[in-house]
């Protein structure tokens, strides 16, 4: 069965810290995809990165980062020097398989981390 | 990428009426979906949405819930007879034909039940 933990619910972090939210996640699939969303508090959601679970290699995108490990099922997200607006509801997510033929590809979410960055 | 609009923004409904969720007109969509997230929880599946029909629904999706494309256009989803317990931001989201696949959520209706 597909699940998502995020065992961290709630993190607290002063400005410029480095912070790392977990997600484990348990599949049957050896060909899935695992995504990252923001909410913040205008309650959108909001794509942060998609990883095929064929490609391990870490990704930077300016102060976020992901470190994908198929050997613990892990995909982590660290925000390097927070900043107050990165305040927000965070999701991990994992689809199964492609959106095609028989496949939907709908997204099983984690319980989601709470981030708060005090000033 | 086109964004994914949903109307409306809130509503408030009393318990027992019908209502109407909307997604403004996507061109090039490969599925359509929608999920729920109640205050405080996680997003949940409820159902997806491709040529014209259902191809996946959860358990969540039963008899009170619909969805159709009333004009080939617009997405919607309906729920007959409002329970307090359907109160919820309802997530409209979209993956496109022709695309690297990707996976767009609309900005959501917040639904309240009294």
């Amino acid at each position: 069965a597909q699940k998502v933990t995020q065992a961290q619910t709630e993190i607290s972090v002063v400005e410029k810290e480095d912070v790392t939210l977990d997600c484990v996640y348990e599949t049957r699939d050896t060909t899935y995809y695992l995504f990252w969303y923001k909410q913040p508090p205008s309650g959108e959601l909001v794509f942060l990165i998609r990883r095929n679970s064929f490609d391990e290699q870490n990704e930077i995108s300016g102060r976020y980062s992901w470190n994908f490990q198929k050997s613990t099922s892990s995909f982590n997200f660290t925000i390097t020097a927070s900043q107050v607006v990165d305040s927000a509801v965070y999701f991990c997510a994992l689809s199964e398989a492609l959106p095609q033929g028989g496949n939907t590809g709908k997204l099983i979410f984690g319980q989601g981390t709470t981030l708060q960055v005090k000033p | 990428e086109p964004e994914v609009t949903q109307t409306p923004s809130h509503q408030v409904t009393q318990m027992g009426q019908e209502v109407i969720l909307r997604c403004v007109p996507i061109s090039n969509h490969l599925y359509f979906y929608w999920y729920r997230q109640i205050l405080g929880q996680k997003v949940e599946f409820l159902v997806s949405f491709y040529n014209n029909e259902i191809s996946e629904k959860s358990e969540i999706f039963d008899d009170q819930f619909s969805v159709e494309r009333p004009d080939g256009s617009n997405f919607t989803l309906k729920i007959r007879s409002t329970k307090l317990e359907d109160s919820a931001m309802y997530f409209c989201a979209r993956t496109a034909r022709g695309e690297v696949w990707g996976y767009t959520f609309g900005s959501g209706t917040r639904l309240t039940v009294v």
